[in-house]
């Protein structure tokens, strides 16, 4: 079975902070995710990887950056974290973009105060 | 840009009732796939759509796609508390987009 992993399922940090989340998955996959998701919104889809250290905006990527140096390994950042960042991350991987299944990891909470 | 849409947002049933959720796209969609979520969980895959018309089963779980490939629906005959969840279909072309999805309640 696929596992994408992510850093941690609950964060809080402070206005201003540089905030982390990382996500591995172990199966090879071409493809990475990261969404955040709000109620009553959906996913809505910060940036996405087809492959290492290529990077494509998503919907939302205003206040965030990612890294992906290695095939397995999809970081998303937060510059200097905002009240409105407060949200559920879901990190996801894919075999092929657009026309195959994401695997999703299981979420980090982020609270930010 | 392209958006997905999902009615209705939210949907409370009786056990044993049937459940309907639509999706709808202003474009057509290349392919379309739906998700679920349990309360706490992450989206995990169901489905995926690809050709004009198509309908696929899963047991009580029947899946369409238009004959335009702009819509999609998800029907579940006789619910169970099982089936509770939020019921996401995310389509494409290009890029993908998730719908805001459909929270499903079931009371026994």
């Amino acid at each position: 079975d696929v596992k994408v992993t992510q850093s941690s399922r609950y964060l809080v940090k402070r206005t201003g902070e540089k905030v982390f989340l990382e996500c591995v998955q172990d199966m090879d996959h071409e493809n990475m995710f990261w969404y955040r998701q709000d109620p009553g919104l959906g996913l809505r889809l910060i940036y996405f990887s087809y492959d290492v250290k290529m990077k494509e905006k998503g919907d939302i990527p205003e206040g965030y950056s990612v890294s992906r140096e290695k095939k397995e390994r999809f970081s998303l950042i937060l510059e200097s974290a905002s009240t409105n960042q407060t949200s559920m991350y879901l990190c996801a991987s894919s075999l092929i973009s657009g026309g195959d299944e994401q695997f999703f990891g299981p979420g980090t909470r982020l609270t930010v105060l | 840009g392209q958006q997905v849409m999902q009615i209705p947002q939210y949907q409370h049933v009786q056990e044993g009732e049937d459940f309907t959720t639509y999706c709808n796209s202003s474009t057509t969609l290349s392919n379309i796939q739906w998700y679920k979520q349990r309360p706490g969980g992450h989206p995990v895959f169901l489905i995926q759509l690809v050709k004009s018309g198509e309908v696929k089963k899963q047991k009580r779980l029947t899946f369409q796609f238009g004959e335009a490939k702009k819509n999609s629906s998800l029907h579940i005959t006789a619910t169970q508390t099982t089936d509770v969840g939020t019921y996401f279909c995310a389509g494409g072309f290009n890029k993908f987009y998730f719908g805001s999805g459909t929270k499903l309640n079931v009371k026994p």
